[in-house]
Order: structure tokens, then C-alpha cells, then sequence
């Protein structure tokens, strides 16, 4: 059974640092992986999708990697913002289309 | 709106009672998804279906739990003599087809409420 652990749980930054999420899973027998942002009391919203013949995928201050061979991705945020706290959540998607999520790290951006 | 939507957006009930949630998928897609959140957790799937029939329906918890799509748009998850462990977010999710390539969209949940 697929596993998906986020480290930290939680993690509180000044504004304007750059930062690093973590994420592993158990099974690397992965056709992707997403990294997903949740506000509260709101639904998630994509942020990134990395297929699981890329290594990364970029878009404008996010950039997130996979070694599938080792079971590793993270998310790096560069120059946050206050705009960026929230849940940041990782979900892999096996042969049968679901995903599996982490329980996610809640980032705090002070200003 | 583009968005996926789900309504109600809030459900209290007593134990016992049934259930009904609704999930508005973005319109053209086909595989629509529906996921459980509790607190402080990541959400775990339940269902998905491909147009009318349901795919994989092995993360319902039991047999209290059912999901229907007739017309392969609308989606509603029934639950029937609710307990208090049922209580969570539930989450519809869609996607433009069954893909690896395509990401799911999700709505912003049905907090359920069991007292």
C-alpha cells in the first residue's frame, strides 16, 4: 500500500526566504505526482504535476522535482511571500488513476 | 462558474440520518473523483468514475456509502445511517479524462457535520 509522508508538518518563514518542502513515498511504482495548495476551509488547488519520466516541472517562483528511484520530491518556493501561507499538500497517482496525499505541510509566511 | 462546484457546502445531521452531497464537475469532463478529508489528514479517495459507471469504488468505507453518476456529468454521494466517525470533508474532484497526464480539479468541499 502506497504511503506519501510530508516533512516538515509545519514550517514558519520571514517573508522573502527561499524554502523547501518535502515529500517521500513508499512505492515508486508512480505514474505521477502533484503537488497541491489548500487554504483554509477552501478545496486544493494544482499547483504542479510532474509525469513520472520528468524530473521537474517549473512555474514562475515553483519549482518541484522527483526521483522516483528513491521515492523523493520537493517543492521549492523561492522568495515567499505572505500570499504563500497555506497547506501544501503531495499526492501520487498510481496505475489506477487515484492519488494518494501526505497530510501536508502548513507553511506560515510572516511579513 | 468554470470550477468544479458541490453543494451543500455545509451538512449538520443526527446519527442516523441519511445524506445526499452533490459534486458539479467542469463541464466535458469525463472521470470524476470523490475524496474523504478529515482533520489534520490529507484526503483518501474513495470513488471514481469514467462517464456513467464507477470505475474504482474500492475506498468507500462500507456499505453505508454509495455514488451515483446516471448521466455521466452530476455526481451524488449518499450516505445512509451517518455516524459520527463519518464526519469530514468530502471532496469531488474531475478530470478531463482518465489520464496521467491531466490534473484533477478540485471542488471546495462538503463539511459534514454528524452529531
Amino acid at each position: 500500500k502506497q504511503e506519501v509522508t510530508q516533512i516538515p508538518a509545519a514550517l514558519s518563514v520571514p517573508e522573502g526566504e527561499n524554502l523547501v518542502l518535502n515529500c517521500s513515498f513508499t512505492d515508486s511504482a508512480i505514474y505521477n505526482l502533484q503537488w497541491f495548495r489548500q487554504d483554509p476551509g477552501k478545496g486544493l488547488t494544482s499547483l504542479l504535476l510532474i509525469q513520472s519520466s520528468q524530473r521537474e516541472q517549473t512555474s514562475g517562483r515553483l519549482n518541484a522535482s522527483l526521483d522516483k528511484s528513491s521515492g523523493r520530491s520537493t517543492l521549492y518556493i523561492a522568495a515567499s511571500q505572505p500570499g504563500d501561507s497555506a497547506t501544501y499538500l503531495c499526492a501520487v497517482g498510481g496505475s489506477n488513476y487515484k492519488l494518494t496525499f501526505g497530510k501536508g505541510t502548513l507553511l506560515t509566511v510572516n511579513p | 462558474g468554470a470550477g468544479v462546484s458541490q453543494t451543500p457546502s455545509n451538512k449538520v445531521t443526527e446519527k442516523g440520518k441519511y445524506v445526499e452531497l452533490r459534486c458539479d464537475p467542469i463541464s466535458g469532463h469525463t472521470a470524476l473523483y470523490w475524496y474523504r478529508q478529515s482533520l489534520g489528514q490529507g484526503p483518501e479517495f474513495l470513488i471514481y468514475f469514467q462517464g456513467t459507471g464507477a470505475a474504482d469504488d474500492s475506498g468507500l468505507p462500507n456499505d453505508r456509502f454509495f455514488a451515483v453518476r446516471p448521466e455521466g456529468s452530476v455526481s451524488t454521494l449518499k450516505i445512509q445511517r451517518t455516524e459520527r466517525g463519518d464526519s469530514a470533508v468530502y471532496l469531488c474532484a474531475s478530470s478531463l479524462e482518465r489520464s496521467f497526464t491531466d490534473t484533477q480539479y478540485f471542488g471546495p468541499g462538503t463539511r459534514l457535520t454528524v452529531l
